[in-house]
């Protein structure tokens, strides 16, 4: 009954390579965001996306690509990956834009970079 | 600088006191919320307070606003050694996306 879910958990890998994160929820949100978190703890939005469409693109460099099939999916795709981006990334949903309701995040996945 | 910074930066109580952990922000917010994370987990919402309230309550945490001073409180009473986390305060400046500090690490001592 995982209400959102990333895939993997952890991924370790070497500078230059490209990975991609999963991110599925089952809560029949309508919007769902890409946050990182680095080793201070400090938890930064990275994108938002409401039905599909792209909402938020903080400043966040052209190697990260998000992409959304549907609005259940919001995958996270890394290019050239560098060791600055060794972090925790974490994928949240909510239930609509504007107000802010509750976001609803997943397990997070560690990613590595060597 | 961040917009929303939690004091202290870490926590460390026995159990059965209380905990009080502050928030300041900087601009002017519709709503503030506050999230719970267990070390290697994700974050869990655990309350929110809108920008035209000035106290919630939700078993034993307190959420006190206090707009004019930009900043929030939250307190958790009688701590048990399962309340030891991170907990952090997020604030919703109309952007269409939660702005969160760096937290205030809790640990309870049994």
């Amino acid at each position: 009954d995982t209400a959102v879910s990333q895939t993997p958990k952890y991924l370790v890998t070497q500078m230059g390579n490209d990975k991609s994160i999963k991110c599925e929820q089952n809560l029949g949100h309508d919007t769902m965001y890409w946050y990182k978190q680095d080793s201070k703890k400090f938890l930064k939005i990275m994108f938002s996306y409401n039905n599909k469409e792209l909402i938020i693109n903080e400043t966040v460099p052209n190697r990260f690509s998000p992409k959304s099939p549907d609005k259940a999916h919001l995958n996270l795709h890394i290019n050239s990956l560098e060791l600055g981006d060794s972090a925790v990334y974490f994928c949240a949903s909510s239930p609509a834009t504007g107000y802010q309701e509750t976001q609803y995040f997943g397990p997070g996945t560690r990613l590595l970079v060597l | 600088s961040q917009q929303g910074e939690e004091d202290p930066q870490a926590l460390s109580i026995q159990e059965g006191e209380n905990a009080t952990m502050n928030c300041s922000y900087k601009t002017s917010i519709n709503n503030l919320q506050w999230y719970r994370q267990n070390s290697g987990r994700g974050l869990v919402h655990l309350i929110l307070i809108r920008s035209n309230e000035r106290e919630k309550h939700s078993g034993r945490l307190r959420v006190t606003l206090d707009t004019s001073k930009k900043s929030s409180s939250l307190l958790i009473t009688a701590s048990r050694a399962a309340d030891t986390a991170s907990y952090f305060c997020a604030t919703d400046t109309g952007r269409r996306a939660l702005t969160f500090g760096s937290g205030t690490r809790l640990q309870v001592q049994p």
